[in-house]
């Protein structure tokens, strides 16, 4: 069967630095997609990931692991409008339909 | 600007009327989809459509009807057989399907609430 998991809510501080997992079992996999949605608003792109490894851009970085089926997604030097929901997606090579993870809740603190 | 507008942006509704949600786009992207959102879970396709005049079920079809007569838009109707439609509905598009994995970029959503 298919399956997402994502923590369902964490919190970090200002200026720090978070790392939001998400693990995945999928029937294929022809890439991973992170967004970044702030509350009532449109899920925003942040970063697609095919191949193993670490992407970086800017603040926000994303890694791969097929073997595991496991991605994450780095924030660094966190700010407050970094307060948002952090969306986990999956393709799979059937039909190129996106299966979604539930997301991750950020909450930053001063 | 390019974009994708979805309107309006809160809808109300009485239990047992149909309801049609706008989505357009002026990105020229083949591919719209519509999706809903509710507490705690991932997004849920609806409908996609690929091409004008042609479009597919998702996982959660059931109560809901798409049409595609233009490449920029696609609207929703939520029927009186759905039984649950108090969501969030999120209208997206991409550049194509055909065999590639195309970023989706989505609208601003529209909130509905049965009464």
């Amino acid at each position: 069967g298919q399956n997402i998991d994502q923590p369902t809510e964490m919190t970090a501080t200002e200026g720090a630095i978070v790392q939001i997992n998400c693990t995945y079992q999928t029937s294929g996999f022809n890439g991973l997609f992170w967004y970044q949605q702030h509350a009532g608003e449109a899920p925003t792109f942040l970063s697609y990931n095919v191949l193993d490894g670490l992407e970086e851009k800017g603040r926000f970085s994303s890694f791969l692991s097929r073997s595991k089926g496991y991605s994450y997604l780095l924030l660094k030097e966190l700010q407050m409008k970094d307060s948002a929901s952090y969306l986990c997606a999956v393709v799979e090579n059937s039909n190129y339909q996106l299966i979604w993870g539930a997301g991750t809740k950020l909450i930053i603190k001063p | 600007d390019g974009g994708i507008t979805q309107s309006p942006k809160y809808l109300f509704r009485k239990e047992g009327q149909n309801v049609t949600l706008s989505c357009e786009q002026n990105l020229n992207h083949d591919a719209m989809y519509w999706y809903r959102q509710d507490p705690g879970q991932g997004l849920r396709l609806i409908y996609y459509s690929q091409i004008v005049n042609d479009f597919q079920k998702g996982d959660i079809a059931e109560g809901y009807s798409v049409s595609r007569e233009k490449k920029e838009s696609f609207p929703l109707t939520v029927t009186s057989a759905q039984k649950n439609p108090t969501a969030f509905y999120l209208c997206a598009s991409s550049i194509s399907t055909g065999g590639l994995t195309d970023t989706q970029y989505f609208g601003p959503g529209t909130r509905l609430t049965v009464l």
